[in-house]
């Protein structure tokens, strides 16, 4: 089974241009969730999907946003892109989405850096 | 004060000899505790889990972990170490809130010498 996948692995921004990163969650897997990944601020949720609904949000502003389409897929957009939103950012999937049962499958990151 | 937090944000150990990796978590997060290992320029991949039942969980690649209640631990150890085992890990729980949403530590490097 093909594992999780993100593209484009890699990106180069300009400050105030808006990007979209695309991840592909493994076959069958319903729930998709994004995190952000800087060397100050370590790992951070940024939101996660289930069932093309947005079931949790953490703690970024408006200018990050996501969706997820009916075959799972989902793709995160940031608007306004600043020097501080350079980072990896990486999508996980799981089956059902329940968190206590299912082990989330992490994808090999996006890594965008804003110049 | 922090959900989670890996207190070690370096480790250096020599091959072959044993390593614990230290993680405490807070009430504000479940006690559904992971241990994720990221090597370089790759993404994150699942060591163990602890959901319930024996507080000692077994992993992949010989860890394992003891999730201990009363001082709100849950350490990941080897008792042999490869030069493979290089690579940052991190300690996460689930929430808070609900869904799938994970609590990271800050994570811990282990360096493993010659």
């Amino acid at each position: 089974k093909a594992g999780v996948t993100q593209t484009p692995r890699y990106l180069i921004k300009t400050r105030g241009q808006q990007v979209t990163l695309s991840c592909s969650p493994i076959s069958g897997h319903r729930s998709v969730s994004w995190y952000q990944q800087t060397p100050g601020q370590g790992l951070q949720f940024l939101f996660e999907y289930f069932s093309e609904t947005q079931r949790n949000k953490g703690n970024f502003p408006g200018r990050f946003s996501g969706r997820q389409f009916s075959n799972s897929r989902s793709e995160m957009n940031v608007s306004t892109l600043e020097l501080g939103d350079s980072a990896l950012y990486l999508c996980a999937s799981s089956l059902s989405g329940t968190g206590s049962t299912d082990t989330q499958y992490f994808g090999p990151g996006t890594r965008l850096t804003v110049l | 004060a922090q959900s989670v937090t890996q207190l070690d944000s370096q480790v250096p150990v020599f091959e072959e000899a044993p390593v614990e990796l230290r993680c405490n978590y807070s009430s504000s997060v479940s006690v559904y505790l992971f241990w994720y290992v990221q090597y370089p320029n790759q993404g994150l991949q699942l060591l163990l889990k602890y959901l319930s039942g024996s507080t000692l969980v077994k992993g992949i690649n010989g860890f394992e972990a003891e999730f201990n209640k009363s001082q709100t631990s849950f350490h990941l150890r080897k008792p042999s170490v490869h030069i493979s085992d290089t690579a940052e890990y991190f300690c996460a729980a689930l929430g808070p809130g609900g869904g799938n949403k994970l609590t990271f530590g800050t994570g811990t490097q282990l360096k493993v010498e010659l």
